[in-house]
């Protein structure tokens, strides 16, 4: 069975920008997460979809944005791109979240200068 | 907020040594506790985990002591290797539809 895939693994953008990732479950798998990972913060999350969804929400601000699709593919927006946003952003999949076990993807590295 | 708070924040051993990550959690019922293991350019993996019944779970050369009334539990590697050279993340989970909730990771490194 495919892992979560993610794309693109890196990306570079400018402040101001926008930028859209995605996200491919595991066949099957119904939940989507997504975090930001930075040296200093760890993993912090951003929100949770289930069935097309957003189920939770962590503490970031509104240009930070998702959604799901109906084959569970999922794709996450940053607009008005801040330096602050650079990190490695984390994608995980589980059958239907809660304790199921999270299969995150690699990951994509957003650099912004 | 509901926080799990992680310790050390890096960790050196010796091979063959034993390594020790910490984590306590404040408050609230959570009901799973999973450990993630994260290599360099790689998302982080499952590893590990307990439910708050259970005092102590092993794998190998991977054990989680849980203390309820302590609000703590711990990761041990015996016999640390090379290979476990990794960033750790303890976690915990309120209930079943609620987010996951990571501690800050530790960075492991073991000396060969």
């Amino acid at each position: 069975k495919a892992g979560v895939t993610q794309t693109p693994r890196y990306l570079i953008k400018t402040r101001g920008q926008q930028v859209t990732l995605s996200c491919s479950p595991i066949s099957g798998h119904r939940s989507v997460s997504w975090y930001q990972q930075t040296p200093g913060q760890g993993l912090q999350f951003l929100f949770e979809y289930f069935s097309e969804t957003q189920r939770n929400k962590g503490n970031f601000p509104g240009r930070f944005s998702g959604r799901q699709f109906s084959n569970s593919r999922s794709e996450m927006n940053v607009s008005t791109l801040e330096l602050g946003d650079s990190a490695l952003y984390l994608c995980a999949s589980t059958l239907a979240g809660g304790s199921d076990t999270q299969y995150f993807g690699p990951g994509t590295r957003l650099t912004v200068l | 907020q509901q926080q799990v708070k992680q310790s050390p924040q890096s960790l050196i051993v010796q091979k063959g040594g034993i390594s020790i990550i910490n984590c306590a959690y404040e408050n609230t019922a959570f009901d799973y506790f999973p450990w993630y293991q994260q290599f360099p350019g790689k998302g982080p993996a499952l590893l590990i985990a307990i439910r708050p019944d259970v005092s102590e779970k092993k794998e190998g050369r991977f054990t989680i002591s849980f203390n309820k009334s302590a609000k703590q539990f711990s990761l041990h590697i015996m016999d640390s290797q090379p290979g476990d050279s990794a960033t750790y993340f303890c976690a915990a989970i309120p209930n079943r539809d609620d987010k996951i909730i990571f501690g800050k990771g530790t960075r492991l490194h073991i000396l060969p």
